[in-house]
């Protein structure tokens, strides 16, 4: 039970904006929030991860809802690059060894 | 960043016939890695957990004397498909991380095992 859920798909121009959104409604208090995505034929990639706060870094943003049962992943500026499945994952770190459970993620598109 | 490696990319075999894919990694050394399967149009499945020096955990549903993994060194794990068939063929992935709070996972290319 990957305990996410997530739109099965979603499309972007490129150069523009990209919100993915993950609704985790059951979600702990130890529970922080990853996203990988994957590129056809490939292992995923780690995209990012957050707690509480918003996160960014050079790939992406995270903005996670005040109350925690929600999470939104922003590519600031979407590229053909970026095309792939964007899983949005629980992680609990209580007593357990990192191991990831994946849902069925989000397949964005971009169209040129 | 680090980088975990696996080997080989892309694996054909008779059915009945055992394969070994390795999973390295590059950089860092891994206490734990762990195994996924993937197969077509489905998401990643956690098949099992190598443990550097102890035997591993399997997830429920695996089959243990079918999926051996062995974890030797800190910077290898291999899983052995033993007697495969037809319906094994799919998208083998590993991944390991540094520790355990609060780090990303880094993940092997993946293994194509095609079983004919």
């Amino acid at each position: 039970d990957a305990k996410t859920t997530q739109p099965n798909s979603m499309e972007s121009n490129e150069e523009e904006p990209v919100h993915l959104p993950c609704n985790h409604s059951t979600i702990s208090g130890t529970d922080y929030i990853h996203w990988y995505r994957q590129l056809p034929s490939q292992g995923p990639e780690y995209v990012i991860h957050g707690l509480t706060s918003n996160v960014n870094n050079r790939m992406a943003s995270l903005a996670i809802a005040e109350d925690r049962k929600s999470s939104t992943l922003i590519l600031h500026r979407a590229t053909l690059r970026d095309a792939a499945v964007y899983y949005c994952i629980r992680m609990n770190y209580g007593g357990s060894q990192g191991n990831l459970i994946f849902g069925k993620g989000t397949k964005l598109s971009v169209k040129p | 960043g680090a980088v975990v490696s696996q080997h080989p990319s892309r694996v054909i075999c008779k059915s009945g016939t055992s394969v070994k894919i390795e999973c390295r990694s590059l950089d860092f050394q891994a206490t734990t890695m762990f195994w996924y399967r993937q197969f077509p149009k489905q998401s990643l499945m956690l098949m099992a957990t190598s443990n550097e020096g102890s035997k591993a955990t399997y997830e429920q549903g695996v089959e243990k004397d079918k999926f051996l993994i062995n974890h030797a060194s800190l910077t290898l794990s291999t899983l052995t498909v033993t007697s495969a068939h037809p319906e094994d063929s799919s998208f083998y992935i590993c991944s390991a991380s540094r520790g355990f709070l609060n780090t990303e996972a880094f993940f092997g290319q993946g293994t194509r095992l095609t079983v004919v």
